[in-house]
């Protein structure tokens, strides 16, 4: 079993504020880690997908960065809106599998 | 439209019943994927497919069963060997290449009375 974790678990910001959220992984026998975001009474949608040691993937005010070294990536809101409130679930999948292993999430609330 | 589906939305079962729970897709996806969440949990997996006729345990895959007889269909049956059924399950398809995303369905929430 992967053992994915995310923090914070909950995280209350300001809109306007920048944040950002960890998810670290097994580094060994990485293949891919991808970044969903999961709003309340919707399915998870995917924002990205990275394979690479030292990618960077943006989309909009969100990016994200990978370290399969370490096995860590970090996700960045910039400018966070409320509609940027949701849960955000990292989940990795090793070369060992076709299965990926979610993170328990972070749930982000932004304040208007 | 493309998509995945899942139903119902609500399931409500009585203690020491099986339920079926469906789960269709016409993205034309070889792998198709259930999982459970658990308040305050991520996602867990119960089992996957990653071709017709062809399944895998997940981590979770105890009191649970499927079966993968159409490309298209992925159904979840939750057993009376469950010990603790009360759960929201998502299905999930994709391509099967690791480095593609998921799709997800919007979710069955199953309650035990």
């Amino acid at each position: 079993i992967l053992n994915v974790e995310q923090s914070p678990q909950s995280l209350h910001v300001q809109e306007g504020d920048s944040t950002n959220f960890t998810c670290s992984f097994p580094s060994s026998n990485f293949y891919a880690l991808h970044w969903y975001r999961w709003e309340t009474a919707k399915s998870p949608e995917a924002l990205f997908v990275m394979t690479l040691n030292g990618d960077e993937k943006k989309k909009g005010r969100i990016s994200a960065t990978l370290n399969t070294k370490e096995g860590y990536s970090y996700l960045y809101i910039k400018g966070s809106q409320p509609e940027d409130s949701a849960t955000y679930l990292c989940a990795s999948n090793n070369n060992a599998g076709n299965m990926l292993t979610f993170g328990g999430g972070t749930r982000l609330m932004v304040k208007p | 439209d493309g998509g995945i589906t899942q139903s119902p939305k609500y399931l409500f079962r009585k203690e020491g019943q099986n339920v079926t729970l469906s789960c269709e897709q016409n993205l034309n996806h070889d792998a198709m994927y259930w999982y459970r969440q658990d308040p305050g949990q991520g996602l867990r997996l119960i089992y996957y497919s990653q071709i017709v006729n062809d399944f895998q345990k997940g981590d979770i895959a105890e009191g649970y069963s499927v079966s993968r007889e159409k490309k298209e269909s992925f159904p979840l049956t939750v057993t009376s060997a469950q010990k603790n059924p009360t759960a929201f399950y998502l299905c999930a398809s994709s391509t099967g290449h690791l480095n593609t995303e998921a799709f997800f369905g919007q979710g069955t929430r199953l309650t035990v009375v």
